[in-house]
């Protein structure tokens, strides 16, 4: 079956630091990748996405490149604020079979002043 | 946003009781999913579905069914809660043709 795997957390980082949280996946085919977000208290909001090897995904200073030959989706910025201090989730969407994303299990990241 | 509402937001219910949780979207999705949240798990799939009356069991369905009797609806129902079940459950929705999926705020049921 289809699985995510992201690093364990929590990341501690000072700000303006540069961030890379691993994500890696198994799936069949051809799936498309996610990045979410969830501030504390909150649902998850879609930071970026991929749906295709090679695409790279970027909103808001992040980034990650859909990596079909090592099936990875690293999550980086270069210069991170106290306001990006939240968990982050990698996913994936298959483009057959079951319609329904699949998570890793979320990487916090604290940035201190 | 996606207009996707969860209700209750917050419930707190005793062992053996039933317990119902409502997603209510206004965009006309036909996908509707329900996940739950625990520490160290992520989100891991309870149930979707994929029309009305079209519905089927995730990874983690055991004690929870699932209804949908129009588009906008996709109810989620503990049939006897245990404390297992406390947990955060979000209600997730998508369509075809758009990859991402999106979510709810989100209901913290507590089950003492």
């Amino acid at each position: 079956g289809n699985s995510v795997t992201q690093m364990e957390g929590p990341v501690t980082l000072s700000e303006e630091a540069f961030l890379t949280i691993n994500c890696t996946y198994t799936a069949t085919g051809y799936p498309s990748l996610f990045w979410y977000v969830q501030y504390p208290g909150e649902g998850l909001q879609l930071l970026l996405k991929a749906t295709k090897a090679d695409d790279k995904g970027s909103n808001k200073g992040f980034e990650a490149t859909y990596r079909k030959e090592t099936t990875s989706f690293h999550l980086e910025k270069g210069s991170v604020q106290v306001s990006d201090s939240a968990v982050y989730f990698c996913a994936l969407m298959p483009d057959t079979g079951r319609r329904a994303l699949t998570f890793g299990s979320g990487t916090r990241l604290q940035v201190q002043p | 946003d996606a207009g996707i509402t969860q209700s209750p937001r917050h419930k707190v219910t005793e062992t053996g009781t039933p317990v119902t949780l409502r997603c209510h979207q206004t965009e006309n999705h036909r996908y509707m999913y329900w996940y739950r949240q625990d520490p160290g798990h992520g989100l891991r799939l309870i149930h979707y579905s994929y029309g009305v009356k079209d519905t089927d069991k995730g990874e983690v369905s055991d004690g929870y069914s699932v209804s949908r009797s129009k588009t906008e609806d996709f109810l989620l129902t503990l049939e006897s809660a245990t404390s297992s079940q406390t947990s955060v459950y979000f209600c997730a929705i998508s369509e075809e043709g758009i990859p991402e999926a999106f979510f709810g705020q989100g209901t913290r049921l507590t089950v003492v």
